[in-house]
């Protein structure tokens, strides 16, 4: 059973540089989501994508972020001019539409640090 | 808006002892309520969720958590803990119905089990 993966686990950069997250669902989910998640909180909301289309973005979603699912598949999270307020966990997850409360399943998370 | 509140940052229970980890929220309908799990450098993991019905959800790992909606309350027990359920616990809410597909989750409570 292959489950939410994300790639890289670990990235540290320089402020100021560009980074790219890249995120693979569990295949036969539709939805996919991502999270930020600092030290001594919960995940926050950044966006959420269903099949290719991005129907929702966080207010906490600067014009420095942005994501992407191309295909309907996997999806990438791009911070561009990275500053160091941008260091945190961000989590992808993946859910099935469905009529009901739909289940999301989590990634192990990219942990970012900004030097 | 939903919300959520988990008003102990950390729980110390015995191992063998019963364990309960307090959640209470705040939606403008009807809830559906979530639990999940967060072990050291990793995603979240499922737990359990009350979508409607039975006021007592079982989940994983023998935990359970009961629905109380005169107290907007959804707390995580346990009959008897282990070492091993030492982790980060998150509940989350999202209405049921006429609003986002995404749940807010709480700040998280640390569960500490001791030999």
């Amino acid at each position: 059973d292959t489950g939410v993966s994300q790639d890289p686990r670990h990235k540290i950069t320089k402020r100021g540089q560009n980074v790219t997250f890249r995120c693979d669902p569990i295949s036969e989910h539709n939805r996919l989501y991502w999270y930020r998640q600092t030290l001594g909180q919960g995940p926050e909301f950044l966006t959420y994508f269903q099949n290719e289309a991005q129907l929702e973005k966080s207010r906490l979603l600067s014009d420095r972020f942005s994501a992407e699912r191309p295909k309907g598949s996997f999806s990438t999270l791009e911070i561009q001019r990275t500053e160091q307020g941008d260091s945190a966990m961000y989590l992808c997850a993946s859910s099935l539409a469905t009529t009901g409360a739909e289940t999301q399943y989590f990634g192990p998370g990219t942990r970012l640090l900004v030097l | 808006a939903q919300s959520v509140a988990q008003p102990e940052d950390q729980v110390n229970v015995a191992e063998g002892n019963p364990l309960t980890v307090k959640c209470t929220y705040s939606v403008s309908g009807n809830p559906y309520l979530f639990w999940y799990v967060q072990y050291p450098n990793r995603g979240l993991q499922f737990l359990l969720k009350y979508i409607t019905g039975d006021n007592l959800v079982k989940g994983s790992y023998g935990f359970e958590a009961e629905f109380n909606k005169s107290q907007t309350s959804f707390h995580l027990k346990k009959p008897s803990a282990l070492v091993s359920d030492s982790a980060l616990y998150f509940c989350a809410v999202r209405l049921a119905s006429g609003g986002s597909y995404i749940p807010t989750f709480g700040r998280g409570t640390s569960l500490i089990v001791h030999p």
